[in-house]
Parts: structure tokens; sequence; C-alpha cells
């Protein structure tokens, strides 16, 4: 059974870091496209980043290109999410999400179950 | 920056059939798909590459794409299909990933 859990997630001052990690299993994790997607509160989901299947290539959302860091660790099945001058605007539920598709035409097919982020003073 | 459009809110009665839209301008060269997420849940894929049905997600949920548009219909809506739905994409580029704002589906 494909598996994706979230950690790290908790409130952090304006400003501060966080580190996310997205404990993958049930599947070849070195094989798959993966993606950060964030959802703050009643609001809509947005993408955040996504990374390739060996960690050679990232890609980022503009509002935080610059800020965030995404990696991984295929032989620890880990996904993460360096979130770095966090911002109130941050402030969401963070989804790891399994990715299938090419060619830049991604979908996800199996999501984690979400880490809460709280930027405030 | 790219954007997709979804109508806010749908609703309708038990048994009839609901239409979902999302538009974009890269949605003819991109596929689209589509989530369904309930309160305090992960989102859920309910249809990809414009109008393929995993397995598991009823066949009550199908997607079409014309131009610019692409449409999510769920014939014959039950209560439990009350849900935020959302359509997601890709930018012409294929660099970055897209949602639309969301459409909240009301069971009547």
């Amino acid at each position: 059974e494909v598996q994706l859990v979230e950690s790290g997630g908790g409130l952090v001052q304006p400003g501060g870091s966080l580190r996310l990690s997205c404990a993958a299993s049930g599947f070849t994790f070195s094989s798959y496209w993966m993606h950060w997607v964030r959802q703050a509160p009643g609001k809509g989901l947005v993408w955040v980043s996504r990374i390739n299947s060996d960690g050679s290539s990232t890609s980022y959302a503009d509002s935080v290109k610059g800020r965030f860091t995404i990696s991984r660790d295929n032989a620890k099945n880990t996904l993460y999410l360096q979130m770095n001058s966090l911002r109130a605007e941050d402030t969401a539920v963070y989804y790891c999400a399994r990715a299938r598709g090419s060619s830049g035409s991604y979908y996800f097919d199996y999501w984690g179950q979400g880490t809460l982020v709280t930027v405030s003073s | 920056s790219y954007e997709l459009t979804q109508p806010p809110s749908v609703s309708v009665s038990p048994g009839q059939t609901a239409r979902i839209t999302c538009s974009g301008d890269a949605l003819p060269k991109q596929y689209a798909y589509w989530y369904q997420q309930k309160p305090g849940q992960a989102p859920v894929l309910v249809i990809y590459k414009d109008s393929e049905r995993p397995s598991g997600i009823p066949e009550r949920f199908s997607g079409s794409s014309s131009g610019t548009t692409v449409t999510l219909t769920i014939s014959g809506v039950q209560a439990e299909d009350e849900a935020d739905y959302y359509c997601q994409s890709a930018d012409s580029s294929g660099t970055i990933q897209v949602f639309g704002g969301g459409t909240k589906l009301t069971v009547l």
C-alpha cells in the first residue's frame, strides 16, 4: 500500500525556518517525481515545488523561489522541503504528492495527509 | 503567471447532473486533471488526462475537453459527492503546475 506521511510542521515566527519531511513507503520511491502542494486555511490548492526522480532537477512556484528548497534522499525514501524566510502568507497545510505523467504534464495519484505550518509572532 | 478559472460554486439536486468547468489558455496543449477534496481530507484524483478515470472512481464521474475549457461531469449526483473540486494542469511550457481556484459542489 502506498503511503506518504508528512512531518515537521508547527508554529514558527516570521523570518524563521522549518524543514518538512515526507516519508514514502509501498512503492519504489526512487522511480517517481515528487511534489509539494499547499493549502492555506479555507483556501484552494497551490502547487509549490517538484523534484525529479534522482534529485537532479527542481522547479518552484514564483511565490517561494529563493526561499524554499526541495530535496530527496532516495536511500531513506524521504522527500524534504526546507523553508526559509517564512512569511505569514506561507501559513498552510503542506501536502507531499506522488506524481505520474511526463513531458511537464503531471498529476498526483497519491497524497499525504498534510502537515500544518503556521507562521505567526 | 498562468491561471485556471473555475466557478466558485455549483448546486444540484440528488440524481441530477453536475457540470464543473475549468478554463485556461494552455488547455489545448496540456492535459487536465480533477481532484475531489472533502473537509479535513487530502485531495483524491477523480479524472486524469482530460477524461480517464482511475480505478475505484465511480463511473458517474467523467471528463471532457473542448478548446480552452475542460469539464468535469458528475451524472446522477449523490449526497456523498458534495465536496470541493479542483482542476489542475501545467503551463504551456510544462514548467509549473497550476490548480484552479476550486468549485464547491453542493447537493441540495
